[in-house]
């Protein structure tokens, strides 16, 4: 059974600080990956997907890259800013038609000004 | 890109009645939808799989019959929370999945709360 693991739980850091967070899953039998952004008490906003036969991805500030051999994946936001305070969620797709997703704990991110 | 809605956004029932969730992808066709519940503080979790025209397969530890889901087009999921209790308050989240990229498109939630 796949199990995703988010390190960590909780972060607070000063605004402009270029953060790294963590996913790590057990089986590297994946379809793909995705990062989510959830703010309190909303639903999920995708973030950014890499599929299994890539490394990595970049959308603005946000990279994500992938080692499944590894099974890792990191979240890199650059010059973080107050409005990047949520709490984000790793996903990993499992090797089927059907692509369930396993969610990792989350972790909570404060950017303070 | 890809929009899925849920309705009701918030609701608010008594005990031992019946609820029913919305779910319907606007711009795409979904083969497969997912629901998902999640409480305070927690992360998501995988209540159910539903395919178009076929049954939902319930993950472990979810009962069928106290969540019905019905899933009768590529666009509409629905999910009835029957003879809800206090325990049943959460945020549901359903998403689905574009055929073409395998890809998970999320609804916004109903957060659901029972008296």
């Amino acid at each position: 059974k796949q199990e995703v693991t988010q390190i960590p739980a909780a972060l607070s850091v000063p605004e402009g600080e270029n953060l790294v967070l963590n996913c790590s899953f057990t089986d590297s039998a994946i379809y793909n990956l995705q990062w989510f952004r959830q703010d309190p008490g909303k639903g999920l906003t995708s973030l950014l997907l890499i599929q299994s036969s890539q490394r990595e991805q970049t959308s603005g500030r946000l990279n994500a890259s992938l080692d499944k051999s590894s099974g890792r994946s990191t979240l890199y936001i650059a010059a973080s800013q107050p409005g990047d305070s949520a709490t984000y969620l790793c996903a990993v797709g499992a090797n089927n038609a059907g692509n369930m997703l396993t969610f990792g704990g989350g972790t909570r991110l404060m950017v303070k000004p | 890109g890809a929009v899925v809605s849920q309705h009701p956004s918030w609701v608010i029932c008594k005990s031992g009645t019946s609820v029913k969730i919305e779910c319907r992808s606007l711009d795409f066709q979904a083969t497969t939808m997912f629901w998902y519940r999640q409480f305070p503080k927690q992360s998501l979790m995988l209540m159910a799989t539903s395919n178009e025209g076929s049954k939902a397969t319930y993950e472990q530890g979810v009962e069928k019959d106290k969540f019905l889901i019905n899933h009768a087009s590529l666009t509409l999921s629905t999910l009835t929370v029957t003879s809800a209790h206090p325990e049943d308050s959460s945020f549901y989240i359903c998403s689905a999945d574009q055929f073409s990229t395998y890809e998970q498109y999320f609804g916004p939630g109903t957060r659901l709360t029972v008296t």
